[in-house]
């Protein structure tokens, strides 16, 4: 059973497009991350959710949005793709909440070409 | 604000050595410390944390970290390196207080050659 699950792994597309990549946890867990690993395999945070509500907002284009349906899916919308948004985008979850030991599990990924 | 450096972008170790990745940190409060693994085209796997107590700490695989306050380091070792260790790892920092975000180092990637 896959605990974090993310679709597509890979999409190419061009500049321009809006595109959406998907997560699902499967572990209970109350708390959901959006990250981007560059080309130097830099992870920066892009967004957090706890039980659908927004908490953490990095310095992201406002082209980039996320949605939480519920708190086991946490999506990510992009529009205008750009060529700097090529990357692998990873989704992680953990039990969450104000302790600072918890754990975070990540998805496979999904790798952004943007042509 | 807290940090975390990797001073080593790639550390080479002999199938069977002894191997350390090193990891230092910096945080306003008490700092609860993570070690992650990502091998190629993969997704990152916990290894190891250390919250409080125990200066070493035991992971999954056989890794060990050693916690040093006093030098603000958080080293990944283990005593005995595999070739399935080759992978890319990454250690982790958040500080004790409420909802913050977790900061990743620059990851350093281990070649255990056989």
């Amino acid at each position: 059973d896959t605990a974090v699950s993310q679709t597509p792994k890979y999409l190419v597309t061009q500049m321009g497009n809006d595109k959406s990549i998907k997560c699902e946890q499967n572990l209970g867990h109350d708390t959901m991350y959006w990250y981007k690993q560059d080309s130097k395999k830099f992870l920066k945070i892009m967004f957090s959710y706890n039980n659908k509500e927004l908490i953490i907002n990095e310095t992201v284009p406002n082209r980039f949005s996320p949605k939480s349906p519920d708190k086991a899916h946490l999506n990510l919308h992009i529009n205008s793709l750009e060529l700097g948004d090529s990357a692998v985008y990873f989704c992680a979850s953990s039990q969450g909440g104000a302790n600072p030991a918890d754990t975070q599990y990540f998805g496979p990924g999904t790798r952004l070409t943007v042509l | 604000a807290q940090s975390v450096a990797q001073p080593e972008d790639q550390v080479n170790v002999a199938e069977g050595n002894p191997l350390t990745v090193k990891c230092t940190y910096s945080v306003s409060g008490n700092p609860y410390l993570f070690w992650y693994v990502q091998y190629p085209n993969r997704g990152l796997q916990f290894l190891l944390k250390y919250i409080t107590g125990d200066n070493l700490v035991k992971g999954s695989y056989g890794f060990e970290a050693e916690f040093n306050k006093s030098q603000t380091s958080f080293h990944l070792k283990k005593p005995s390196a595999l070739v399935s260790d080759s992978a890319l790892y990454f250690c982790a920092v958040r500080d004790a207080r409420g909802y913050q975000k977790v900061t990743f180092g620059t990851g350093t990637k281990l070649q255990v050659i056989p």
